[in-house]
């Protein structure tokens, strides 16, 4: 258990809806990135906040949004949902925004739109 | 921008042996960190190792090692004495120094474990 929790385990929605995703990092971790793992793209960045505040963008479609609460959880809402946003989504956290941290990850949620 | 390779994309082996899983990466940049995540059918996503590029010395956690050749821009993961639960997609994963602090992932190697 890497104490990074990620609700819902599973979601399954329908086109054209949005849907957010919860992340809870670990306990003294400020950072926390998203990211999503699809069969045709692989693992990719999507987006990464420190301490309240966007610190980096990746390859985050418009109609994707995050942010991340005084409490340090963060949501990443997706919205005008299609077939191929069907993926398993995960959150990672770190201690600061540094290089130096390790990355550690939730146990994703596997989004599937209909 | 730095590419990640994963040249296997299946690899097997006996219960008990050594194998070797493969990756090479692509850069510009002399400090960088490299890992290895494995990711088993539960689909977490689990730390094995961590390099530090300006190392020499290769990172060791058990039964896991790693041969890190800078100038060839090639970091492989060893797994001695293989066990059932080793049996994983493993994952090779570069983070930049500069920028933003992402990781990026190779396509990924599936091993499967004989028993």
């Amino acid at each position: 258990d890497s104490g990074v929790t990620q609700t819902p385990k599973h979601l399954i929605t329908a086109t054209g809806q949005r849907v957010t995703l919860r992340c809870s990092p670990r306990s003294g971790d400020l950072s926390v990135y998203w990211y999503q793992q699809s069969l045709d793209q692989g693992l990719q960045f999507l987006i990464q906040y420190y301490n309240g505040e966007e610190r980096a963008k990746g390859n985050i479609l418009e109609r994707f949004s995050a942010q991340q609460f005084p409490d340090l959880h963060s949501e990443l809402n997706l919205s005008s949902l299609e077939l191929g946003d069907s993926a398993l989504y995960f959150c990672a956290s770190s201690v600061t925004s540094t290089d130096t941290d390790t990355q550690y990850f939730g146990p994703g949620t596997r989004l599937t739109v209909l | 921008a730095q590419t990640v390779t994963q040249s296997q994309p299946e690899m097997s082996v006996q219960e008990a042996e050594t194998v070797t899983l493969s990756c090479t990466y692509d850069t510009s940049e002399s400090d960088y960190y490299l890992f290895w995540y494995k990711q088993p059918p539960s689909r977490q996503m689990i730390l094995v190792i961590r390099q530090e590029a300006y190392k020499q010395q290769n990172a060791t956690e058990n039964r896991f090692s790693v041969n890190f050749q800078k100038a060839a821009k090639s970091f492989s993961l060893k797994i001695s004495d293989s066990q059932l639960g080793d049996a994983a997609m493993y994952f090779c994963a570069y983070n930049s120094p500069q920028g933003a602090q992402k990781l990026v992932f190779g396509q990924g190697t599936r091993l499967t474990i004989n028993p």
